[in-house]
């Protein structure tokens, strides 16, 4: 079974620019949760979707948005970019948004702004 | 609020050496606790994770966790390690009743296993 896939894998932006970070499930995950994980750091949340409604959202400006489709795939925008906005950008999936559903991550989508 | 703190920021051992990696959390709530890999330009894979019974967790690659409730720990060992063990290893944490998508990390130890 394919994994959690994400594209693009590398991007490179100017600052001020917009950018769009797709996410697809693994077949039959329901949930979808974004990282940015800064160098050197680790991974912060972002936000998380189930069901196609907002379920979490971390400490994180009105510049970052996301949604997710009725396919469970999902898109994290960013508007405005900033340079601090460097960083890998994780999506996880899981069957739900529960307790014991354990996250399932892709490789990422390496974003440098300059 | 919940809080992860990696003791260690790079831990250099050589192989079939035993290995600990340390983890201390701080949680007003009760927690589930994790404990991912991250191998070089790739996400995060899960090595184990404590939910509740036994204190001693076993994940993959024969790696175990122990959690110790009054010390706040939860620290990642492996008996014997291999040059393919060297990755980066984060502790994460996320409160019992939330949601397990929004994990909080500690910055991560990047294990160096040497011939």
């Amino acid at each position: 079974d394919a994994g959690v896939t994400q594209s693009p894998t590398h991007l490179i932006k100017t600052r001020g620019q917009h950018v769009t970070l797709r996410c697809s499930p693994i077949s039959g995950h329901k949930s979808v949760s974004w990282y940015q994980q800064v160098l050197g750091q680790g991974p912060q949340f972002i936000f998380q979707y189930y069901e196609k409604e907002e379920r979490g959202r971390g400490n994180f400006p009105d510049r970052f948005s996301a949604r997710q489709f009725p396919n469970y795939s999902s898109e994290l925008n960013v508007n405005a970019l900033l340079l601090g906005d460097s960083a890998l950008y994780l999506c996880a999936s899981s069957l739900g948004a529960g307790d014991n559903s354990p996250l399932h991550f892709g490789n990422g989508t390496r974003l440098t702004v300059t | 609020a919940q809080s992860v703190t990696q003791l260690d920021s790079q831990v250099p051992v050589f192989e079939e050496a035993p290995v600990e990696l340390r983890c201390n959390y701080s949680s007003s709530v009760s927690v589930y606790l994790f404990w991912y890999v991250q191998y070089p330009n790739q996400g995060l894979q899960l090595l184990l994770k404590y939910l509740s019974g036994s204190t001693l967790v076993k994940g993959i690659n024969g790696f175990e966790a122990e959690f110790n409730k009054s010390q706040t720990s939860f620290h990642l060992r492996k008996p014997s390690v291999h040059i393919s063990d060297t990755a980066e290893y984060f502790c994460a944490v996320n409160p019992i009743r939330g949601s397990q998508g929004n994990l909080i990390f500690g910055k991560g130890t990047k294990l160096s296993v040497k011939p």
